[in-house]
């Protein structure tokens, strides 16, 4: 599975978008981008998952890039409740095979 | 509401003594995964089963860690004799198919002195 680079740490202010970037420069045509994260002292959650097109669903956005190289999650109304450690990961899917976390991206949304 | 459980969670012994954690996934989940967590290494994955065989433990110490499943709603791991660099929060997780998500329980939080 490919190797996903993402900065160490980000602060957003409450009530704006957060945006998580993620590079996966050597991501194959076959591997998806999943998002999960992990609130201070519980497991992790997942968030979502692409392929190539942008994805929606009740917790975030997912926008990849046209060559696949990097993708950007969107928090778009950022809470308090969403300060944690971010993981992006890249993945071959539908192959039941476990997930590689990385170190993630630390998110403090301030007041 | 589905949710994997853990116990316990939380878990303090001496060096040398047996640790035993135990995991019950979400019902109808086929895959079971089990990682520890530290501050250095962040999260590993220890071990995975699915249908109830063992498919991964390349991650874990084999001369003192053994996972198990006895049945498809319990996944077992257990140390013994545990060390005191085997502290850390040992997590569950499960999934059903491709896993395309994994459920996450609450972990064990393991302390051994």
């Amino acid at each position: 599975d490919a190797k996903t680079t993402q900065p160490t740490s980000m602060d957003c202010a409450e009530g704006r978008a957060a945006n998580l970037p993620c590079n996966h420069s050597t991501i194959s045509g076959n591997e998806y981008v999943y998002w999960y994260r992990q609130i201070h002292s519980q497991g992790p959650q997942y968030i979502i998952h692409g392929l190539k097109n942008n994805e929606t669903n009740e917790m975030a956005s997912l926008i990849i890039t046209e060559d696949r190289k990097s993708s950007t999650l969107i928090l778009p109304h950022a809470t308090l409740r969403d300060t944690a450690v971010y993981y992006c990961i890249v993945r071959v899917a539908n192959t039941g095979n476990q997930f590689y976390f990385g170190t993630g991206t630390s998110l403090t949304v301030i007041p | 509401d589905a949710r994997v459980t853990q116990t316990p969670r939380h878990k303090v012994t001496e060096m040398g003594q047996e640790v035993t954690m135990r995991c019950q996934p979400i019902l109808g989940h086929n895959t079971v995964f089990w990682y520890r967590q530290t501050m250095m290494q962040g999260l590993e994955l220890l071990a995975y089963f699915r249908n109830r065989a063992p498919l991964d433990d390349s991650g874990m110490p084999k001369d003192r860690f053994s996972a198990e499943m006895p049945d498809a709603t319990l996944a077992t791991l257990k140390i013994q004799p545990s060390e005191p660099r085997d502290s850390a929060v040992y997590f569950c997780a499960s999934g059903f198919g491709g896993v395309e998500t994994q459920y996450f329980g609450p972990g064990t939080r393991l302390l051994v002195l």
